[in-house]
């Protein structure tokens, strides 16, 4: 069954705390990315990763970091969260970066930063 | 600035009716373009991706066009079911970015009531 798997599907976290999202793929894809969707915007791309080891940012990388030690699992972290940082998270894979890569989504993560 | 542009921001519609959803984009220089759909609390689900200058797909009940001369898409929902509620995403795939960026936009929800 291929699939993004994102871990916790809802958090609620203090500000000035730190916070791991996880995601997970079974697909082998080499590309994976982490966006968030907040009310009336559309998604927009924090980071991307090529593959192990081999990340990029993307259009609001500031107060974010990643980790993608292997191929199906990539990490995002936030170092000290702020409340301008609840939001829904997305993590998403792609075997290319094509535009006819076929595109697959976890169920998101719903951060409550108070 | 926002690049992709979707109408109407939400529309409600009977059981059995059809509906039309628009997307226009000013993404350049412009690959294909997506549509998703979005349960709630749910991830984006591909729906179809339209590439030729002036494309069309069926897919079921659902059908779009795209023509890259004007810039838009049209998303045809053919006797919507009460499952079609969701928010439907078109995002437009830039060809021109390194990172294959893909630009959301923020949606329509669409209703279907009984």
């Amino acid at each position: 069954d291929m699939k993004v798997t994102q871990m916790p599907r809802y958090l609620i976290k203090r500000m000035g705390e730190n916070v791991l999202l996880e995601c997970g793929q079974d697909m082998s894809h080499e590309t994976m990315y982490w966006y968030r969707q907040d009310p009336g915007l559309g998604l927009q791309l924090i980071y991307i990763s090529y593959d192990v080891d081999s990340n990029s940012e993307g259009d609001i990388p500031k107060g974010y970091r990643v980790s993608r030690k292997k191929r199906e699992h990539f990490s995002l972290i936030l170092d000290s969260a702020k409340t301008n940082q609840t939001s829904v998270y997305f993590c998403a894979s792609s075997l290319g970066t094509g535009g006819d890569s076929d595109y697959t989504f976890g169920s998101g993560t719903r951060l409550l930063v108070i | 600035k926002t690049q992709v542009e979707q109408s109407p921001q939400s529309l409600v519609v009977r059981q059995g009716e059809n509906c039309v959803l628009q997307c226009n984009y000013s993404v350049t220089p412009d690959n294909h373009l997506r549509w998703f759909k979005q349960d709630t609390g749910k991830g984006l689900v591909s729906l179809t991706v339209l590439v030729d200058q002036k494309d069309k797909t069926s897919n079921g009940r659902y059908s779009a066009t795209l023509d890259k001369d004007a810039k838009h898409s049209t998303l045809h929902i053919t006797a919507t079911l009460l499952d079609d509620t969701a928010t439907y995403i078109c995002v437009v795939v830039d060809r021109g970015s390194a990172l294959g960026r893909l630009h959301f936009g923020a949606g329509t929800q669409l209703i279907v009531i009984p």
